[in-house]
């Protein structure tokens, strides 16, 4: 059983497309985020969502949209895509604040083309 | 610069070889963690440490809080260990999310 599940693996799609990328977590964790990891493997936190409510906002466009219908859910929505989006996103899950190891999803790997 | 260092950003070992891969941060964390992503893109979380020693087969962490330090060893190194190896430290404090390294490229040669 996948503990933190990601759907696509590969997205490839046109400049200007709205997609979304979907992740599932069935750890029972409160805490799950969104990581984008650039072209030089760098990971930067995206968003951060506890039991549903948005904690971390770093600074991304607001084409970029998360959305948690429930606490085993966080989705991400992309508006407008740009060139520049192009880059693996992974999801995680952990337990609240940080106490506990984080899982990984297996990562999308978006092209904007 | 960045907040968590890590050294080398590559490494080419020798099956059999002992490997240390180093990670020094510059803010007060709570736990460090150490991940390894493999060749197809999946991140598997190795370790998660707040003080002392951790021992997981062939893979062995360490923390000095005093220091601001910490290594990942690896045993009697084999091709399948490698892939990239990131530490993430968790900073304490209120802004709880982690800060990647830039991550080490392990090649192991048969």
């Amino acid at each position: 059983d996948t503990a933190v599940s990601q759907t696509p693996k590969y997205l490839v799609t046109q400049m200007g497309n709205d997609k979304s990328i979907k992740c599932e977590q069935n750890l029972g964790h409160d805490t799950m985020y969104w990581y984008k990891q650039d072209s030089k493997k760098f990971l930067k936190i995206m968003f951060s969502y506890n039991n549903k409510e948005l904690i971390i906002n770093e600074t991304v466009p607001n084409r970029f949209s998360p959305k948690s219908p429930d606490k085993a859910h966080l989705n991400l929505h992309i508006n407008s895509l740009e060139l520049g989006d192009s880059a693996v996103y992974f999801c995680a899950s952990s337990p609240p604040q940080g106490r506990g190891e984080a899982f990984f999803g297996q990562g999308t790997r978006l092209t904007v083309v | 610069k960045n907040e968590v260092e890590q050294s080398p950003q590559n490494l080419t070992a020798q099956e059999g070889e002992f490997i240390t891969i180093n990670c020094s941060y510059s803010v007060g964390i709570s736990a460090l963690h150490w991940l390894q992503q493999h060749p197809g893109g999946g991140i598997v979380s190795l370790f998660m440490l707040s003080s002392g020693k951790k021992k997981h087969g062939r893979l062995i962490a360490t923390i000095n809080i005093q220091e601001k330090h910490s290594s990942l060893h690896i045993t009697a190194s084999h091709p399948r260990d490698s892939a990239v190896y990131i530490c993430a430290g968790l900073p304490s404090g209120s802004a709880r999310q982690l800060t990647f390294g830039s991550g080490t490229q392990l090649t192991v040669l048969p």
